[in-house]
């Protein structure tokens, strides 16, 4: 059971747009930033958003973040085949003393 | 460019301990904040413990599943990060990652991953 809740899949058609909500606490996303992961098959994860909404160098402007409250949100827009992946979000839980992720969501372009 | 390798991984029998070694180039690593991440197979990323920076006191944090057993530690002059685990259990079989990044109050976000190493705990 992870600190963070995703929701299991989301699916769309290549081109369209897909959210993957990050639900959570005080003790975590509503008093630290998020970050969010993609992890291709196979693969390390590699980091999309930090800080909520900012982008590594690199990183495409059809990912993005944002954070309301104690929920977070990873969008990504004009879906391509590329993007199947499983996404992840962490941030520190203060409560906990421990860093600690959602337990993933699984993205399918139909 | 950053590079992280993770090395020592296999088969453990239960209740033995394993050493992994994560070894940086391409950063300034006695600045940099080391994270350890798992990931049993087929299962989602679980964070395992932090070692901040010498010169942020060198501290160290773990998860609560394996307080007391695990131990993080970094050789500075070698740019390497080490993750001791003792009294080991068969769900500790994981992919063991390490990761750079701040992580504490406030931010938590790694930056750079390595490869991971595969850790299997069966007799």
């Amino acid at each position: 059971q992870s600190v963070l809740t995703q929701p299991p899949s989301v699916s769309a058609a290549p081109g369209q747009k897909v959210t993957i909500s990050c639900s959570g606490s005080t003790s975590n996303i509503g008093n630290n930033y998020v970050s969010w992961y993609q992890q291709l098959p196979g693969t390390a994860p590699k980091l999309l958003i930090y800080d909520n909404n900012k982008r590594p160098s690199g990183i495409p402007d059809r990912f993005s973040g944002s954070k309301s409250g104690t929920s977070a949100t990873l969008g990504i827009t004009g879906l391509q085949t590329g993007d199947e992946a499983d996404y992840y979000c962490g941030t520190w839980d203060s409560g906990l003393s421990a860093g600690v992720f959602g337990g993933g969501t699984k993205v399918t372009v139909l | 460019e950053v590079q992280l390798v993770e090395s020592g991984g296999g088969l453990v029998k239960p209740g033995g301990s394993l050493r992994l070694s994560c070894a940086a180039s391409g950063l300034l690593f006695n600045n940099a904040w080391m994270t350890w991440v798992r990931q049993a197979p087929g299962k989602g990323l679980e964070w395992v413990g932090r070692i901040k920076s010498i010169n942020d006191g060198g501290t160290t944090d773990y998860a609560a599943v394996v307080k007391g057993r695990l131990t993080i530690s970094r050789d500075d002059s070698k740019t390497t990060l080490f993750l001791q685990l003792n009294s080991l259990k068969t769900e500790d079989t994981a992919v063991y990652y390490c990761a750079t990044g701040y992580c504490s109050v406030g931010s938590c976000a790694f930056d750079n991953w390595g490869q991971g190493t595969l850790v299997t705990v069966s007799s």
